[in-house]
């Protein structure tokens, strides 16, 4: 039974640059939570997706965006890279229709380097 | 505002030695408290869950307690071992009816020496 994958695992773009994170979920789990985690911090929440929709946003500007395909696959983009973009972008996943106490499973990351 | 606060920031200690992690949070309404176990580079792994009606809970080594009323949580790591060095990080879920948010705290760095 596959985890959580994400590709790539690393990836280095120039400041202005558009880049696409892609992750696949747990079997079985519907929903793709997006975080943001910088050196030494704990993840940010960037956003959520649930039946091809964004379901909720953390604080994050509208240069993040996303998608979620009907096999529950999703993408990340994030366009006009900044230097501060530069993070480890983590995808979590989650059965929406599951108990109160669900666990969300975590990909190995994006280690994503903007220069 | 939903937060959760982690102390210490940082922490080392021999191998075998005992440590304690803390973790305080102040998130409505309250669903579970996860400990994640974040090695370097690599995603959070599960250590443990509490919910409201919980107040201890191991996992091995791992003994995380839940104090609802002060909205506190450690992680008791007994007898460390050297792949005990990661991030651990205290994530609450808030919410209800099926919509769930995580909040995470921005960890504790544990070095296990040998």
């Amino acid at each position: 039974d596959a985890g959580v994958t994400q590709s790539p695992t690393h990836l280095i773009k120039t400041r202005g640059q558009q880049v696409t994170l892609r992750c696949s979920p747990k079997s079985g789990h519907d929903t793709v939570s997006w975080y943001q985690q910088a050196l030494g911090q704990g993840p940010q929440f960037i956003f959520q997706y649930y039946e091809e929709e964004e379901r909720q946003r953390g604080n994050f500007p509208d240069r993040f965006s996303g998608h979620q395909f009907p096999n529950y696959s999703s993408e990340l983009n994030v366009n006009a890279l900044l230097l501060g973009d530069s993070a480890l972008y983590l995808c979590a996943s989650t059965q929406r229709a599951g108990a109160k106490n669900t666990e969300a499973f975590f990909g190995q990351g994006t280690r994503l380097t903007v220069v | 505002k939903n937060q959760v606060e982690q102390s210490p920031q940082s922490l080392i200690i021999l191998e075998g030695k005992n440590c304690t992690l803390q973790c305080n949070y102040t998130v409505s309404p309250f669903s579970n408290l996860r400990w994640y176990k974040q090695d370097t580079g690599r995603g959070p792994v599960s250590l443990t869950i509490m919910t409201f009606s919980e107040n201890t809970k191991s996992n091995g080594r791992y003994t995380a307690t839940l104090d609802a009323d002060t909205k506190q949580s450690s992680l008791h790591i007994t007898a460390s071992q050297l792949s005990d060095s990661a991030s651990y990080i205290c994530v609450v879920s808030a919410g209800d009816s099926g919509t769930y948010k995580y909040i995470f705290g921005t960890g504790t760095r544990l070095k296990v020496l040998a």
